[in-house]
């Protein structure tokens, strides 16, 4: 069983598109995350879930829509992609604050 | 606020040497420390942890690490390199009831046959 599982693995668009990353994770964390990895392989925090509940948006543009259905899901929709928007996507969860975090096997989104 | 500094983003060891992995932290409160390691193409798996209990910390893959609050490090060693162990590697820092977890650049560790 996969605990952390993002789909889609690839995702390639055209600019201006609009596009949605889904996240799911079994292992009954209460805490989830987006992280961004660019092509230079650094990780920086996007978006911070507690219990359904937004708790961190690190000045991510609004074109970034984070949702939580239910804490077990945490999807991501991007709006009107831009160039910049290539990267690879990681979602995350964790027990509570301050513990490790899961990591999916990551999105990697291109925009052409 | 919290940070990590890994220094050298390019390592490299040969094969049955000693690895090295530098990493220094920053945070206002009492750190919980992580490295994790990403494989191409794959997400971060995590090594080990130091979350306050003993200073010397054991992962998995014969790799440890060792707090040393003095000097406000976290480095991560293993013995004997192998070539499995060529990936990225990443030191990153939170605190107790902490949001999110601050991520190092990342050191690109080379294993030479």
């Amino acid at each position: 069983d996969t605990a952390v599982s993002q789909t889609p693995k690839y995702l390639v668009t055209q600019m201006g598109n609009d596009k949605s990353i889904k996240c799911e994770q079994n292992l009954g964390h209460d805490t989830m995350y987006w992280y961004k990895q660019d092509s230079k392989k650094f990780l920086k925090i996007m978006f911070s879930y507690n219990n359904k509940e937004l708790i961190i948006n690190e000045t991510v543009p609004n074109r970034f829509s984070p949702k939580s259905p239910d804490k077990a899901h945490l999807n991501l929709h991007i709006n009107s992609l831009e160039l910049g928007d290539s990267a690879v996507y990681f979602c995350a969860s964790s027990r509570q604050g301050g513990a490790e975090a899961f990591f999916g096997q990551g999105t990697r989104l291109t925009v052409v | 606020a919290q940070s990590v500094t890994q220094l050298g983003s390019h390592v490299s060891v040969s094969e049955g040497a000693l690895v090295l992995l530098r990493c220094n932290y920053s945070s206002s409160v009492p750190p919980y420390l992580f490295w994790y390691v990403q494989y191409p193409n794959q997400g971060l798996q995590l090594l080990l942890k130091y979350t306050s209990a003993a200073t010397l910390v054991k992962g998995i893959n014969g790799f440890e690490a060792e707090f040393k609050k003095s000097e406000t490090s976290f480095h991560l060693t293993k013995p004997s390199a192998h070539m499995s162990d060529a990936a990225e590697y990443f030191c990153a820092v939170t605190g107790k009831g902490d949001d999110k977890i601050i991520f190092g650049k990342g050191t690109r560790l080379h294993i030479l046959p």
